[in-house]
């Protein structure tokens, strides 16, 4: 397809158990964003990918949250030792960025429901 | 630190223009965008302002002051389909030297009556 894909779409898990969410970007976007949404929230950002840079990872909230971006393409979301308060809706974006680029829209993928019981 | 500052909610009836505002406090600024997101949706980008002025797409409008750190969503005519929350979003860093985080405001949710 040719949108950002996400992949569970939902996901119910036993808390301390982990869980990998991933994404798919749309072809040629060397920029990656994992953000996070609770009910009826706004998007809290988790981490950035932007080409061979190294990832701005200020936004994890724990060390029990990590990322990674293989050959600059999909990217998986890595949620360690679940814990209640991790339930929310994770939203992917991609976007395109170039020498000429004066905005750069995300393009959000539908996310993954994460509910951890 | 940075926020972004919006109304929670918006009501106003079909065929009415409404205004939606975001006042920002960030480190940097490169810029402020809109995104709108319907009930268990994925955002969709609206519209960019780097520079001080009016940007028209169609029905919707966007106006930064950057003097101000303030900005508005216009949208006319509105239609019951723009019920939606509606984000704001602020670039602080350049985007061709890597900067092309959002952070996003809290949304504000446009509910529109016939």
């Amino acid at each position: 397809g040719a949108g950002v894909s996400q992949s569970p779409s939902n996901k119910v898990t036993e808390k301390g158990k982990d869980v990998e969410l991933r994404c798919d970007p749309i072809s040629g976007h060397t920029a990656l964003y994992w953000y996070r949404q609770s009910l009826g929230q706004g998007l809290e950002f988790l981490i950035y990918f932007q080409g061979n840079s190294a990832p701005d990872k200020s936004g994890l909230p724990s060390d029990r949250f990590s990322a990674e971006r293989t050959g600059g393409s999909v990217s998986t979301l890595t949620i360690q030792r679940t814990q209640q308060e991790d339930s929310a809706v994770y939203l992917c974006a991609s976007s395109l960025v170039g020498l000429s680029s004066y905005n750069s829209p995300l393009h959000f993928g539908n996310g993954t429901r994460l509910t951890v019981t | 630190g940075q926020s972004l500052e919006q109304p929670s909610e918006v009501t106003a009836v079909e065929g009415a223009i409404v205004q939606i505002n975001c006042t920002y406090q960030t480190s940097g600024f490169y810029g402020l965008s809109w995104y709108q997101q319907h009930d268990g949706g994925a955002p969709t980008f609206l519209s960019y302002n780097g520079l001080d002025g009016l940007e028209e797409t169609g029905r919707f409008s966007s106006f930064l002051s950057r003097s101000d750190s303030y900005g508005y969503l216009l949208l006319q005519e509105l239609q019951m389909k723009d019920s939606a929350s509606y984000f704001c979003a602020v670039r602080e860093g350049r985007v061709t030297g890597g900067g092309n985080k959002l952070t996003f405001g809290t949304g504000t949710q446009l509910k529109v009556e016939l």
